[in-house]
Protein backbone atom coordinates (compact mmCIF):
# COMPACT_ATOMS: atom_id res chain seq x y z
CA UNK A 1 0.00 0.00 0.00
CA UNK A 2 1.23 3.01 -1.08
CA UNK A 3 1.88 5.66 2.10
CA UNK A 4 3.93 8.34 3.43
CA UNK A 5 4.71 9.31 7.28
CA UNK A 6 6.40 12.08 8.69
CA UNK A 7 8.08 12.69 11.60
CA UNK A 8 7.99 13.84 14.11
CA UNK A 9 4.38 14.88 14.30
CA UNK A 10 5.33 18.22 16.23
CA UNK A 11 7.84 20.68 16.93
CA UNK A 12 8.72 23.34 19.19
CA UNK A 13 11.95 25.34 18.30
CA UNK A 14 13.07 28.74 19.40
CA UNK A 15 13.55 31.26 16.80
CA UNK A 16 16.70 31.35 14.99
CA UNK A 17 17.43 27.93 15.34
CA UNK A 18 17.56 25.06 12.48
CA UNK A 19 15.32 22.18 11.94
CA UNK A 20 14.87 19.11 10.22
CA UNK A 21 11.31 17.18 9.24
CA UNK A 22 11.10 13.76 8.04
CA UNK A 23 9.25 12.08 5.44
CA UNK A 24 9.43 8.07 4.43
CA UNK A 25 8.11 7.12 2.23
CA UNK A 26 6.59 3.78 -0.04
CA UNK A 27 5.01 4.90 -3.02
CA UNK A 28 6.94 3.06 -6.08
CA UNK A 29 7.33 4.37 -8.75
CA UNK A 30 7.35 7.93 -7.93
CA UNK A 31 6.68 10.75 -10.20
CA UNK A 32 7.72 13.70 -7.60
CA UNK A 33 7.81 14.25 -4.05
CA UNK A 34 6.82 17.61 -2.83
CA UNK A 35 7.10 19.67 0.00
CA UNK A 36 4.05 21.87 1.18
CA UNK A 37 3.23 24.73 4.12
CA UNK A 38 0.33 24.98 5.25
CA UNK A 39 -0.70 27.83 7.53
CA UNK A 40 -3.80 27.32 10.08
CA UNK A 41 -7.08 27.60 8.09
CA UNK A 42 -5.14 28.17 4.71
CA UNK A 43 -4.72 26.05 1.96
CA UNK A 44 -0.66 24.32 1.64
CA UNK A 45 1.33 26.47 -0.60
CA UNK A 46 4.24 24.79 -2.57
CA UNK A 47 7.45 24.83 -1.35
CA UNK A 48 9.82 22.10 -3.12
CA UNK A 49 8.82 19.90 -6.20
CA UNK A 50 11.78 17.12 -6.59
CA UNK A 51 11.52 14.11 -9.23
CA UNK A 52 12.81 10.98 -8.93
CA UNK A 53 15.92 12.20 -9.85
CA UNK A 54 16.61 14.48 -8.22
CA UNK A 55 18.72 15.35 -4.54
CA UNK A 56 18.13 18.43 -3.47
CA UNK A 57 15.78 21.67 -3.88
CA UNK A 58 16.57 24.68 -2.03
CA UNK A 59 13.70 27.73 -1.51
CA UNK A 60 15.40 30.43 0.18
CA UNK A 61 15.84 29.10 4.25
CA UNK A 62 13.86 25.94 3.07
CA UNK A 63 16.18 22.88 1.95
CA UNK A 64 14.56 19.39 0.46
CA UNK A 65 16.54 16.16 0.10
CA UNK A 66 15.91 13.50 -1.40
CA UNK A 67 17.33 9.47 -1.06
CA UNK A 68 15.65 7.33 -3.67
CA UNK A 69 16.88 4.64 -2.40
CA UNK A 70 16.19 4.56 1.19
CA UNK A 71 13.04 6.47 0.43
CA UNK A 72 13.45 9.20 2.31
CA UNK A 73 12.98 12.37 2.21
CA UNK A 74 13.89 15.88 4.70
CA UNK A 75 12.80 19.43 4.90
CA UNK A 76 15.54 21.19 6.62
CA UNK A 77 14.68 24.82 7.90
CA UNK A 78 17.50 27.64 8.83
CA UNK A 79 16.97 30.11 10.64
CA UNK A 80 13.96 30.15 11.37
CA UNK A 81 11.10 32.39 12.02
CA UNK A 82 8.09 33.21 13.70
CA UNK A 83 6.05 33.52 10.01
CA UNK A 84 7.63 29.40 9.95
CA UNK A 85 4.93 28.22 12.24
CA UNK A 86 2.73 26.28 10.17
CA UNK A 87 1.91 22.82 9.45
CA UNK A 88 4.72 20.75 6.87
CA UNK A 89 3.13 18.39 4.36
CA UNK A 90 4.99 15.63 2.09
CA UNK A 91 3.37 14.90 -0.33
CA UNK A 92 4.23 12.17 -3.13
CA UNK A 93 2.63 11.34 -7.02
CA UNK A 94 2.64 8.04 -7.70
CA UNK A 95 3.53 7.28 -11.18
CA UNK A 96 0.32 5.87 -12.81
CA UNK A 97 0.26 5.26 -16.25
CA UNK A 98 -0.47 9.22 -16.42
CA UNK A 99 -3.36 9.66 -14.09
CA UNK A 100 -1.52 10.87 -11.21
CA UNK A 101 -3.03 10.87 -7.34
CA UNK A 102 -1.14 12.63 -4.82
CA UNK A 103 -0.70 10.80 -1.42
CA UNK A 104 -0.27 12.92 1.60
CA UNK A 105 1.72 12.94 4.65
CA UNK A 106 -0.42 13.56 7.90
CA UNK A 107 1.88 16.65 7.97
CA UNK A 108 4.56 18.02 11.14
CA UNK A 109 3.28 20.89 13.12
CA UNK A 110 6.31 23.25 13.54
CA UNK A 111 5.65 26.36 16.66
CA UNK A 112 8.57 28.22 16.00
CA UNK A 113 8.77 30.46 19.78
CA UNK A 114 10.28 33.83 20.26
CA UNK B 1 -2.68 37.04 -11.56
CA UNK B 2 -5.74 35.88 -9.21
CA UNK B 3 -4.92 32.74 -7.54
CA UNK B 4 -7.58 29.60 -7.47
CA UNK B 5 -11.09 31.07 -5.50
CA UNK B 6 -13.05 29.09 -3.42
CA UNK B 7 -16.52 30.03 -2.56
CA UNK B 8 -17.83 30.05 -0.11
CA UNK B 9 -15.13 30.29 2.61
CA UNK B 10 -17.61 29.12 5.44
CA UNK B 11 -20.69 26.76 5.84
CA UNK B 12 -22.59 25.31 8.10
CA UNK B 13 -25.33 23.04 7.24
CA UNK B 14 -27.34 20.19 9.05
CA UNK B 15 -27.23 16.63 8.69
CA UNK B 16 -29.12 15.22 5.96
CA UNK B 17 -28.84 18.13 3.62
CA UNK B 18 -26.51 18.82 0.62
CA UNK B 19 -24.02 21.55 -0.14
CA UNK B 20 -22.60 22.74 -3.67
CA UNK B 21 -18.53 24.19 -2.85
CA UNK B 22 -17.26 25.86 -5.94
CA UNK B 23 -13.68 26.22 -7.46
CA UNK B 24 -12.11 28.75 -10.00
CA UNK B 25 -8.75 27.76 -11.24
CA UNK B 26 -5.89 30.17 -12.11
CA UNK B 27 -6.82 31.26 -15.64
CA UNK B 28 -5.59 28.92 -18.01
CA UNK B 29 -5.59 26.46 -15.81
CA UNK B 30 -7.66 23.39 -16.75
CA UNK B 31 -6.66 20.50 -14.23
CA UNK B 32 -8.53 21.10 -10.80
CA UNK B 33 -8.53 18.50 -7.90
CA UNK B 34 -10.78 18.52 -4.54
CA UNK B 35 -9.57 17.21 -1.48
CA UNK B 36 -10.75 16.10 2.23
CA UNK B 37 -8.75 17.83 4.99
CA UNK B 38 -9.65 16.95 8.89
CA UNK B 39 -7.43 16.48 11.94
CA UNK B 40 -7.67 13.20 12.57
CA UNK B 41 -6.90 11.72 8.52
CA UNK B 42 -5.28 14.86 7.37
CA UNK B 43 -5.59 15.60 3.36
CA UNK B 44 -7.29 12.62 1.54
CA UNK B 45 -7.64 13.07 -2.12
CA UNK B 46 -11.35 12.83 -3.51
CA UNK B 47 -11.45 13.56 -7.15
CA UNK B 48 -9.57 15.60 -10.33
CA UNK B 49 -11.05 17.07 -13.12
CA UNK B 50 -9.77 17.70 -16.17
CA UNK B 51 -11.32 19.24 -19.81
CA UNK B 52 -14.81 18.52 -17.95
CA UNK B 53 -14.27 15.01 -17.61
CA UNK B 54 -13.41 12.99 -13.71
CA UNK B 55 -9.92 11.56 -14.70
CA UNK B 56 -9.28 10.14 -11.05
CA UNK B 57 -11.59 9.43 -7.93
CA UNK B 58 -10.34 8.65 -4.56
CA UNK B 59 -12.29 6.25 -2.02
CA UNK B 60 -15.25 8.84 -1.12
CA UNK B 61 -18.93 7.35 -0.87
CA UNK B 62 -21.13 7.97 -4.13
CA UNK B 63 -22.57 10.81 -1.90
CA UNK B 64 -19.42 12.81 -2.79
CA UNK B 65 -19.85 14.33 -6.45
CA UNK B 66 -18.74 16.71 -8.56
CA UNK B 67 -18.26 18.52 -12.44
CA UNK B 68 -16.61 20.71 -14.04
CA UNK B 69 -17.49 23.64 -16.66
CA UNK B 70 -15.90 24.35 -20.16
CA UNK B 71 -14.09 27.75 -18.33
CA UNK B 72 -11.99 25.11 -15.94
CA UNK B 73 -14.47 26.12 -12.82
CA UNK B 74 -15.59 23.45 -10.76
CA UNK B 75 -18.09 22.54 -8.29
CA UNK B 76 -18.54 20.29 -5.56
CA UNK B 77 -21.45 18.52 -4.13
CA UNK B 78 -21.96 16.39 -0.74
CA UNK B 79 -25.65 15.28 -0.76
CA UNK B 80 -27.12 13.48 2.56
CA UNK B 81 -24.82 15.45 5.20
CA UNK B 82 -23.34 13.59 7.59
CA UNK B 83 -21.36 14.89 11.42
CA UNK B 84 -18.21 13.24 9.62
CA UNK B 85 -18.17 15.40 6.57
CA UNK B 86 -17.26 18.84 8.44
CA UNK B 87 -14.04 19.40 7.28
CA UNK B 88 -11.62 22.00 5.40
CA UNK B 89 -12.59 21.41 1.75
CA UNK B 90 -9.52 21.99 -1.05
CA UNK B 91 -9.44 22.75 -4.41
CA UNK B 92 -6.26 22.82 -6.23
CA UNK B 93 -5.69 23.68 -9.72
CA UNK B 94 -3.12 22.91 -12.46
CA UNK B 95 -2.19 23.32 -16.08
CA UNK B 96 -2.24 20.15 -16.79
CA UNK B 97 -3.34 16.66 -15.76
CA UNK B 98 -1.95 15.12 -12.69
CA UNK B 99 -0.25 18.21 -11.91
CA UNK B 100 3.50 17.47 -13.39
CA UNK B 101 3.53 21.48 -13.03
CA UNK B 102 2.69 21.38 -9.41
CA UNK B 103 -0.94 22.11 -7.46
CA UNK B 104 -2.02 25.29 -6.22
CA UNK B 105 -4.31 25.51 -3.51
CA UNK B 106 -6.98 27.60 -2.81
CA UNK B 107 -7.69 28.64 0.75
CA UNK B 108 -10.41 26.42 1.24
CA UNK B 109 -14.05 26.41 2.41
CA UNK B 110 -14.39 25.37 6.11
CA UNK B 111 -17.90 22.80 5.99
CA UNK B 112 -19.24 22.72 9.73
CA UNK B 113 -22.35 19.63 10.02
CA UNK B 114 -24.56 20.38 12.84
Amino acid sequence: KNQVEQSPQSLIILEGKNCTLQCNYTVSPFSNLRWYKQDTGRGPVSLTIMTFSENTKSNGRYTATLDADTKQSSLHITASQLSDSASYICVVSPFSGGYNKLIFGAGTRLAVHP
Amino acid sequence: KAGVTQTPRYLIKTRGQQVTLSCSPISGHRSVSWYQQTPGQGLQFLFEYFSETQRNKGNFPGRFSGRQFSNSRSEMNVSTLELGDSALYLCASSLAEGGPYGYTFGSGTRLTVV
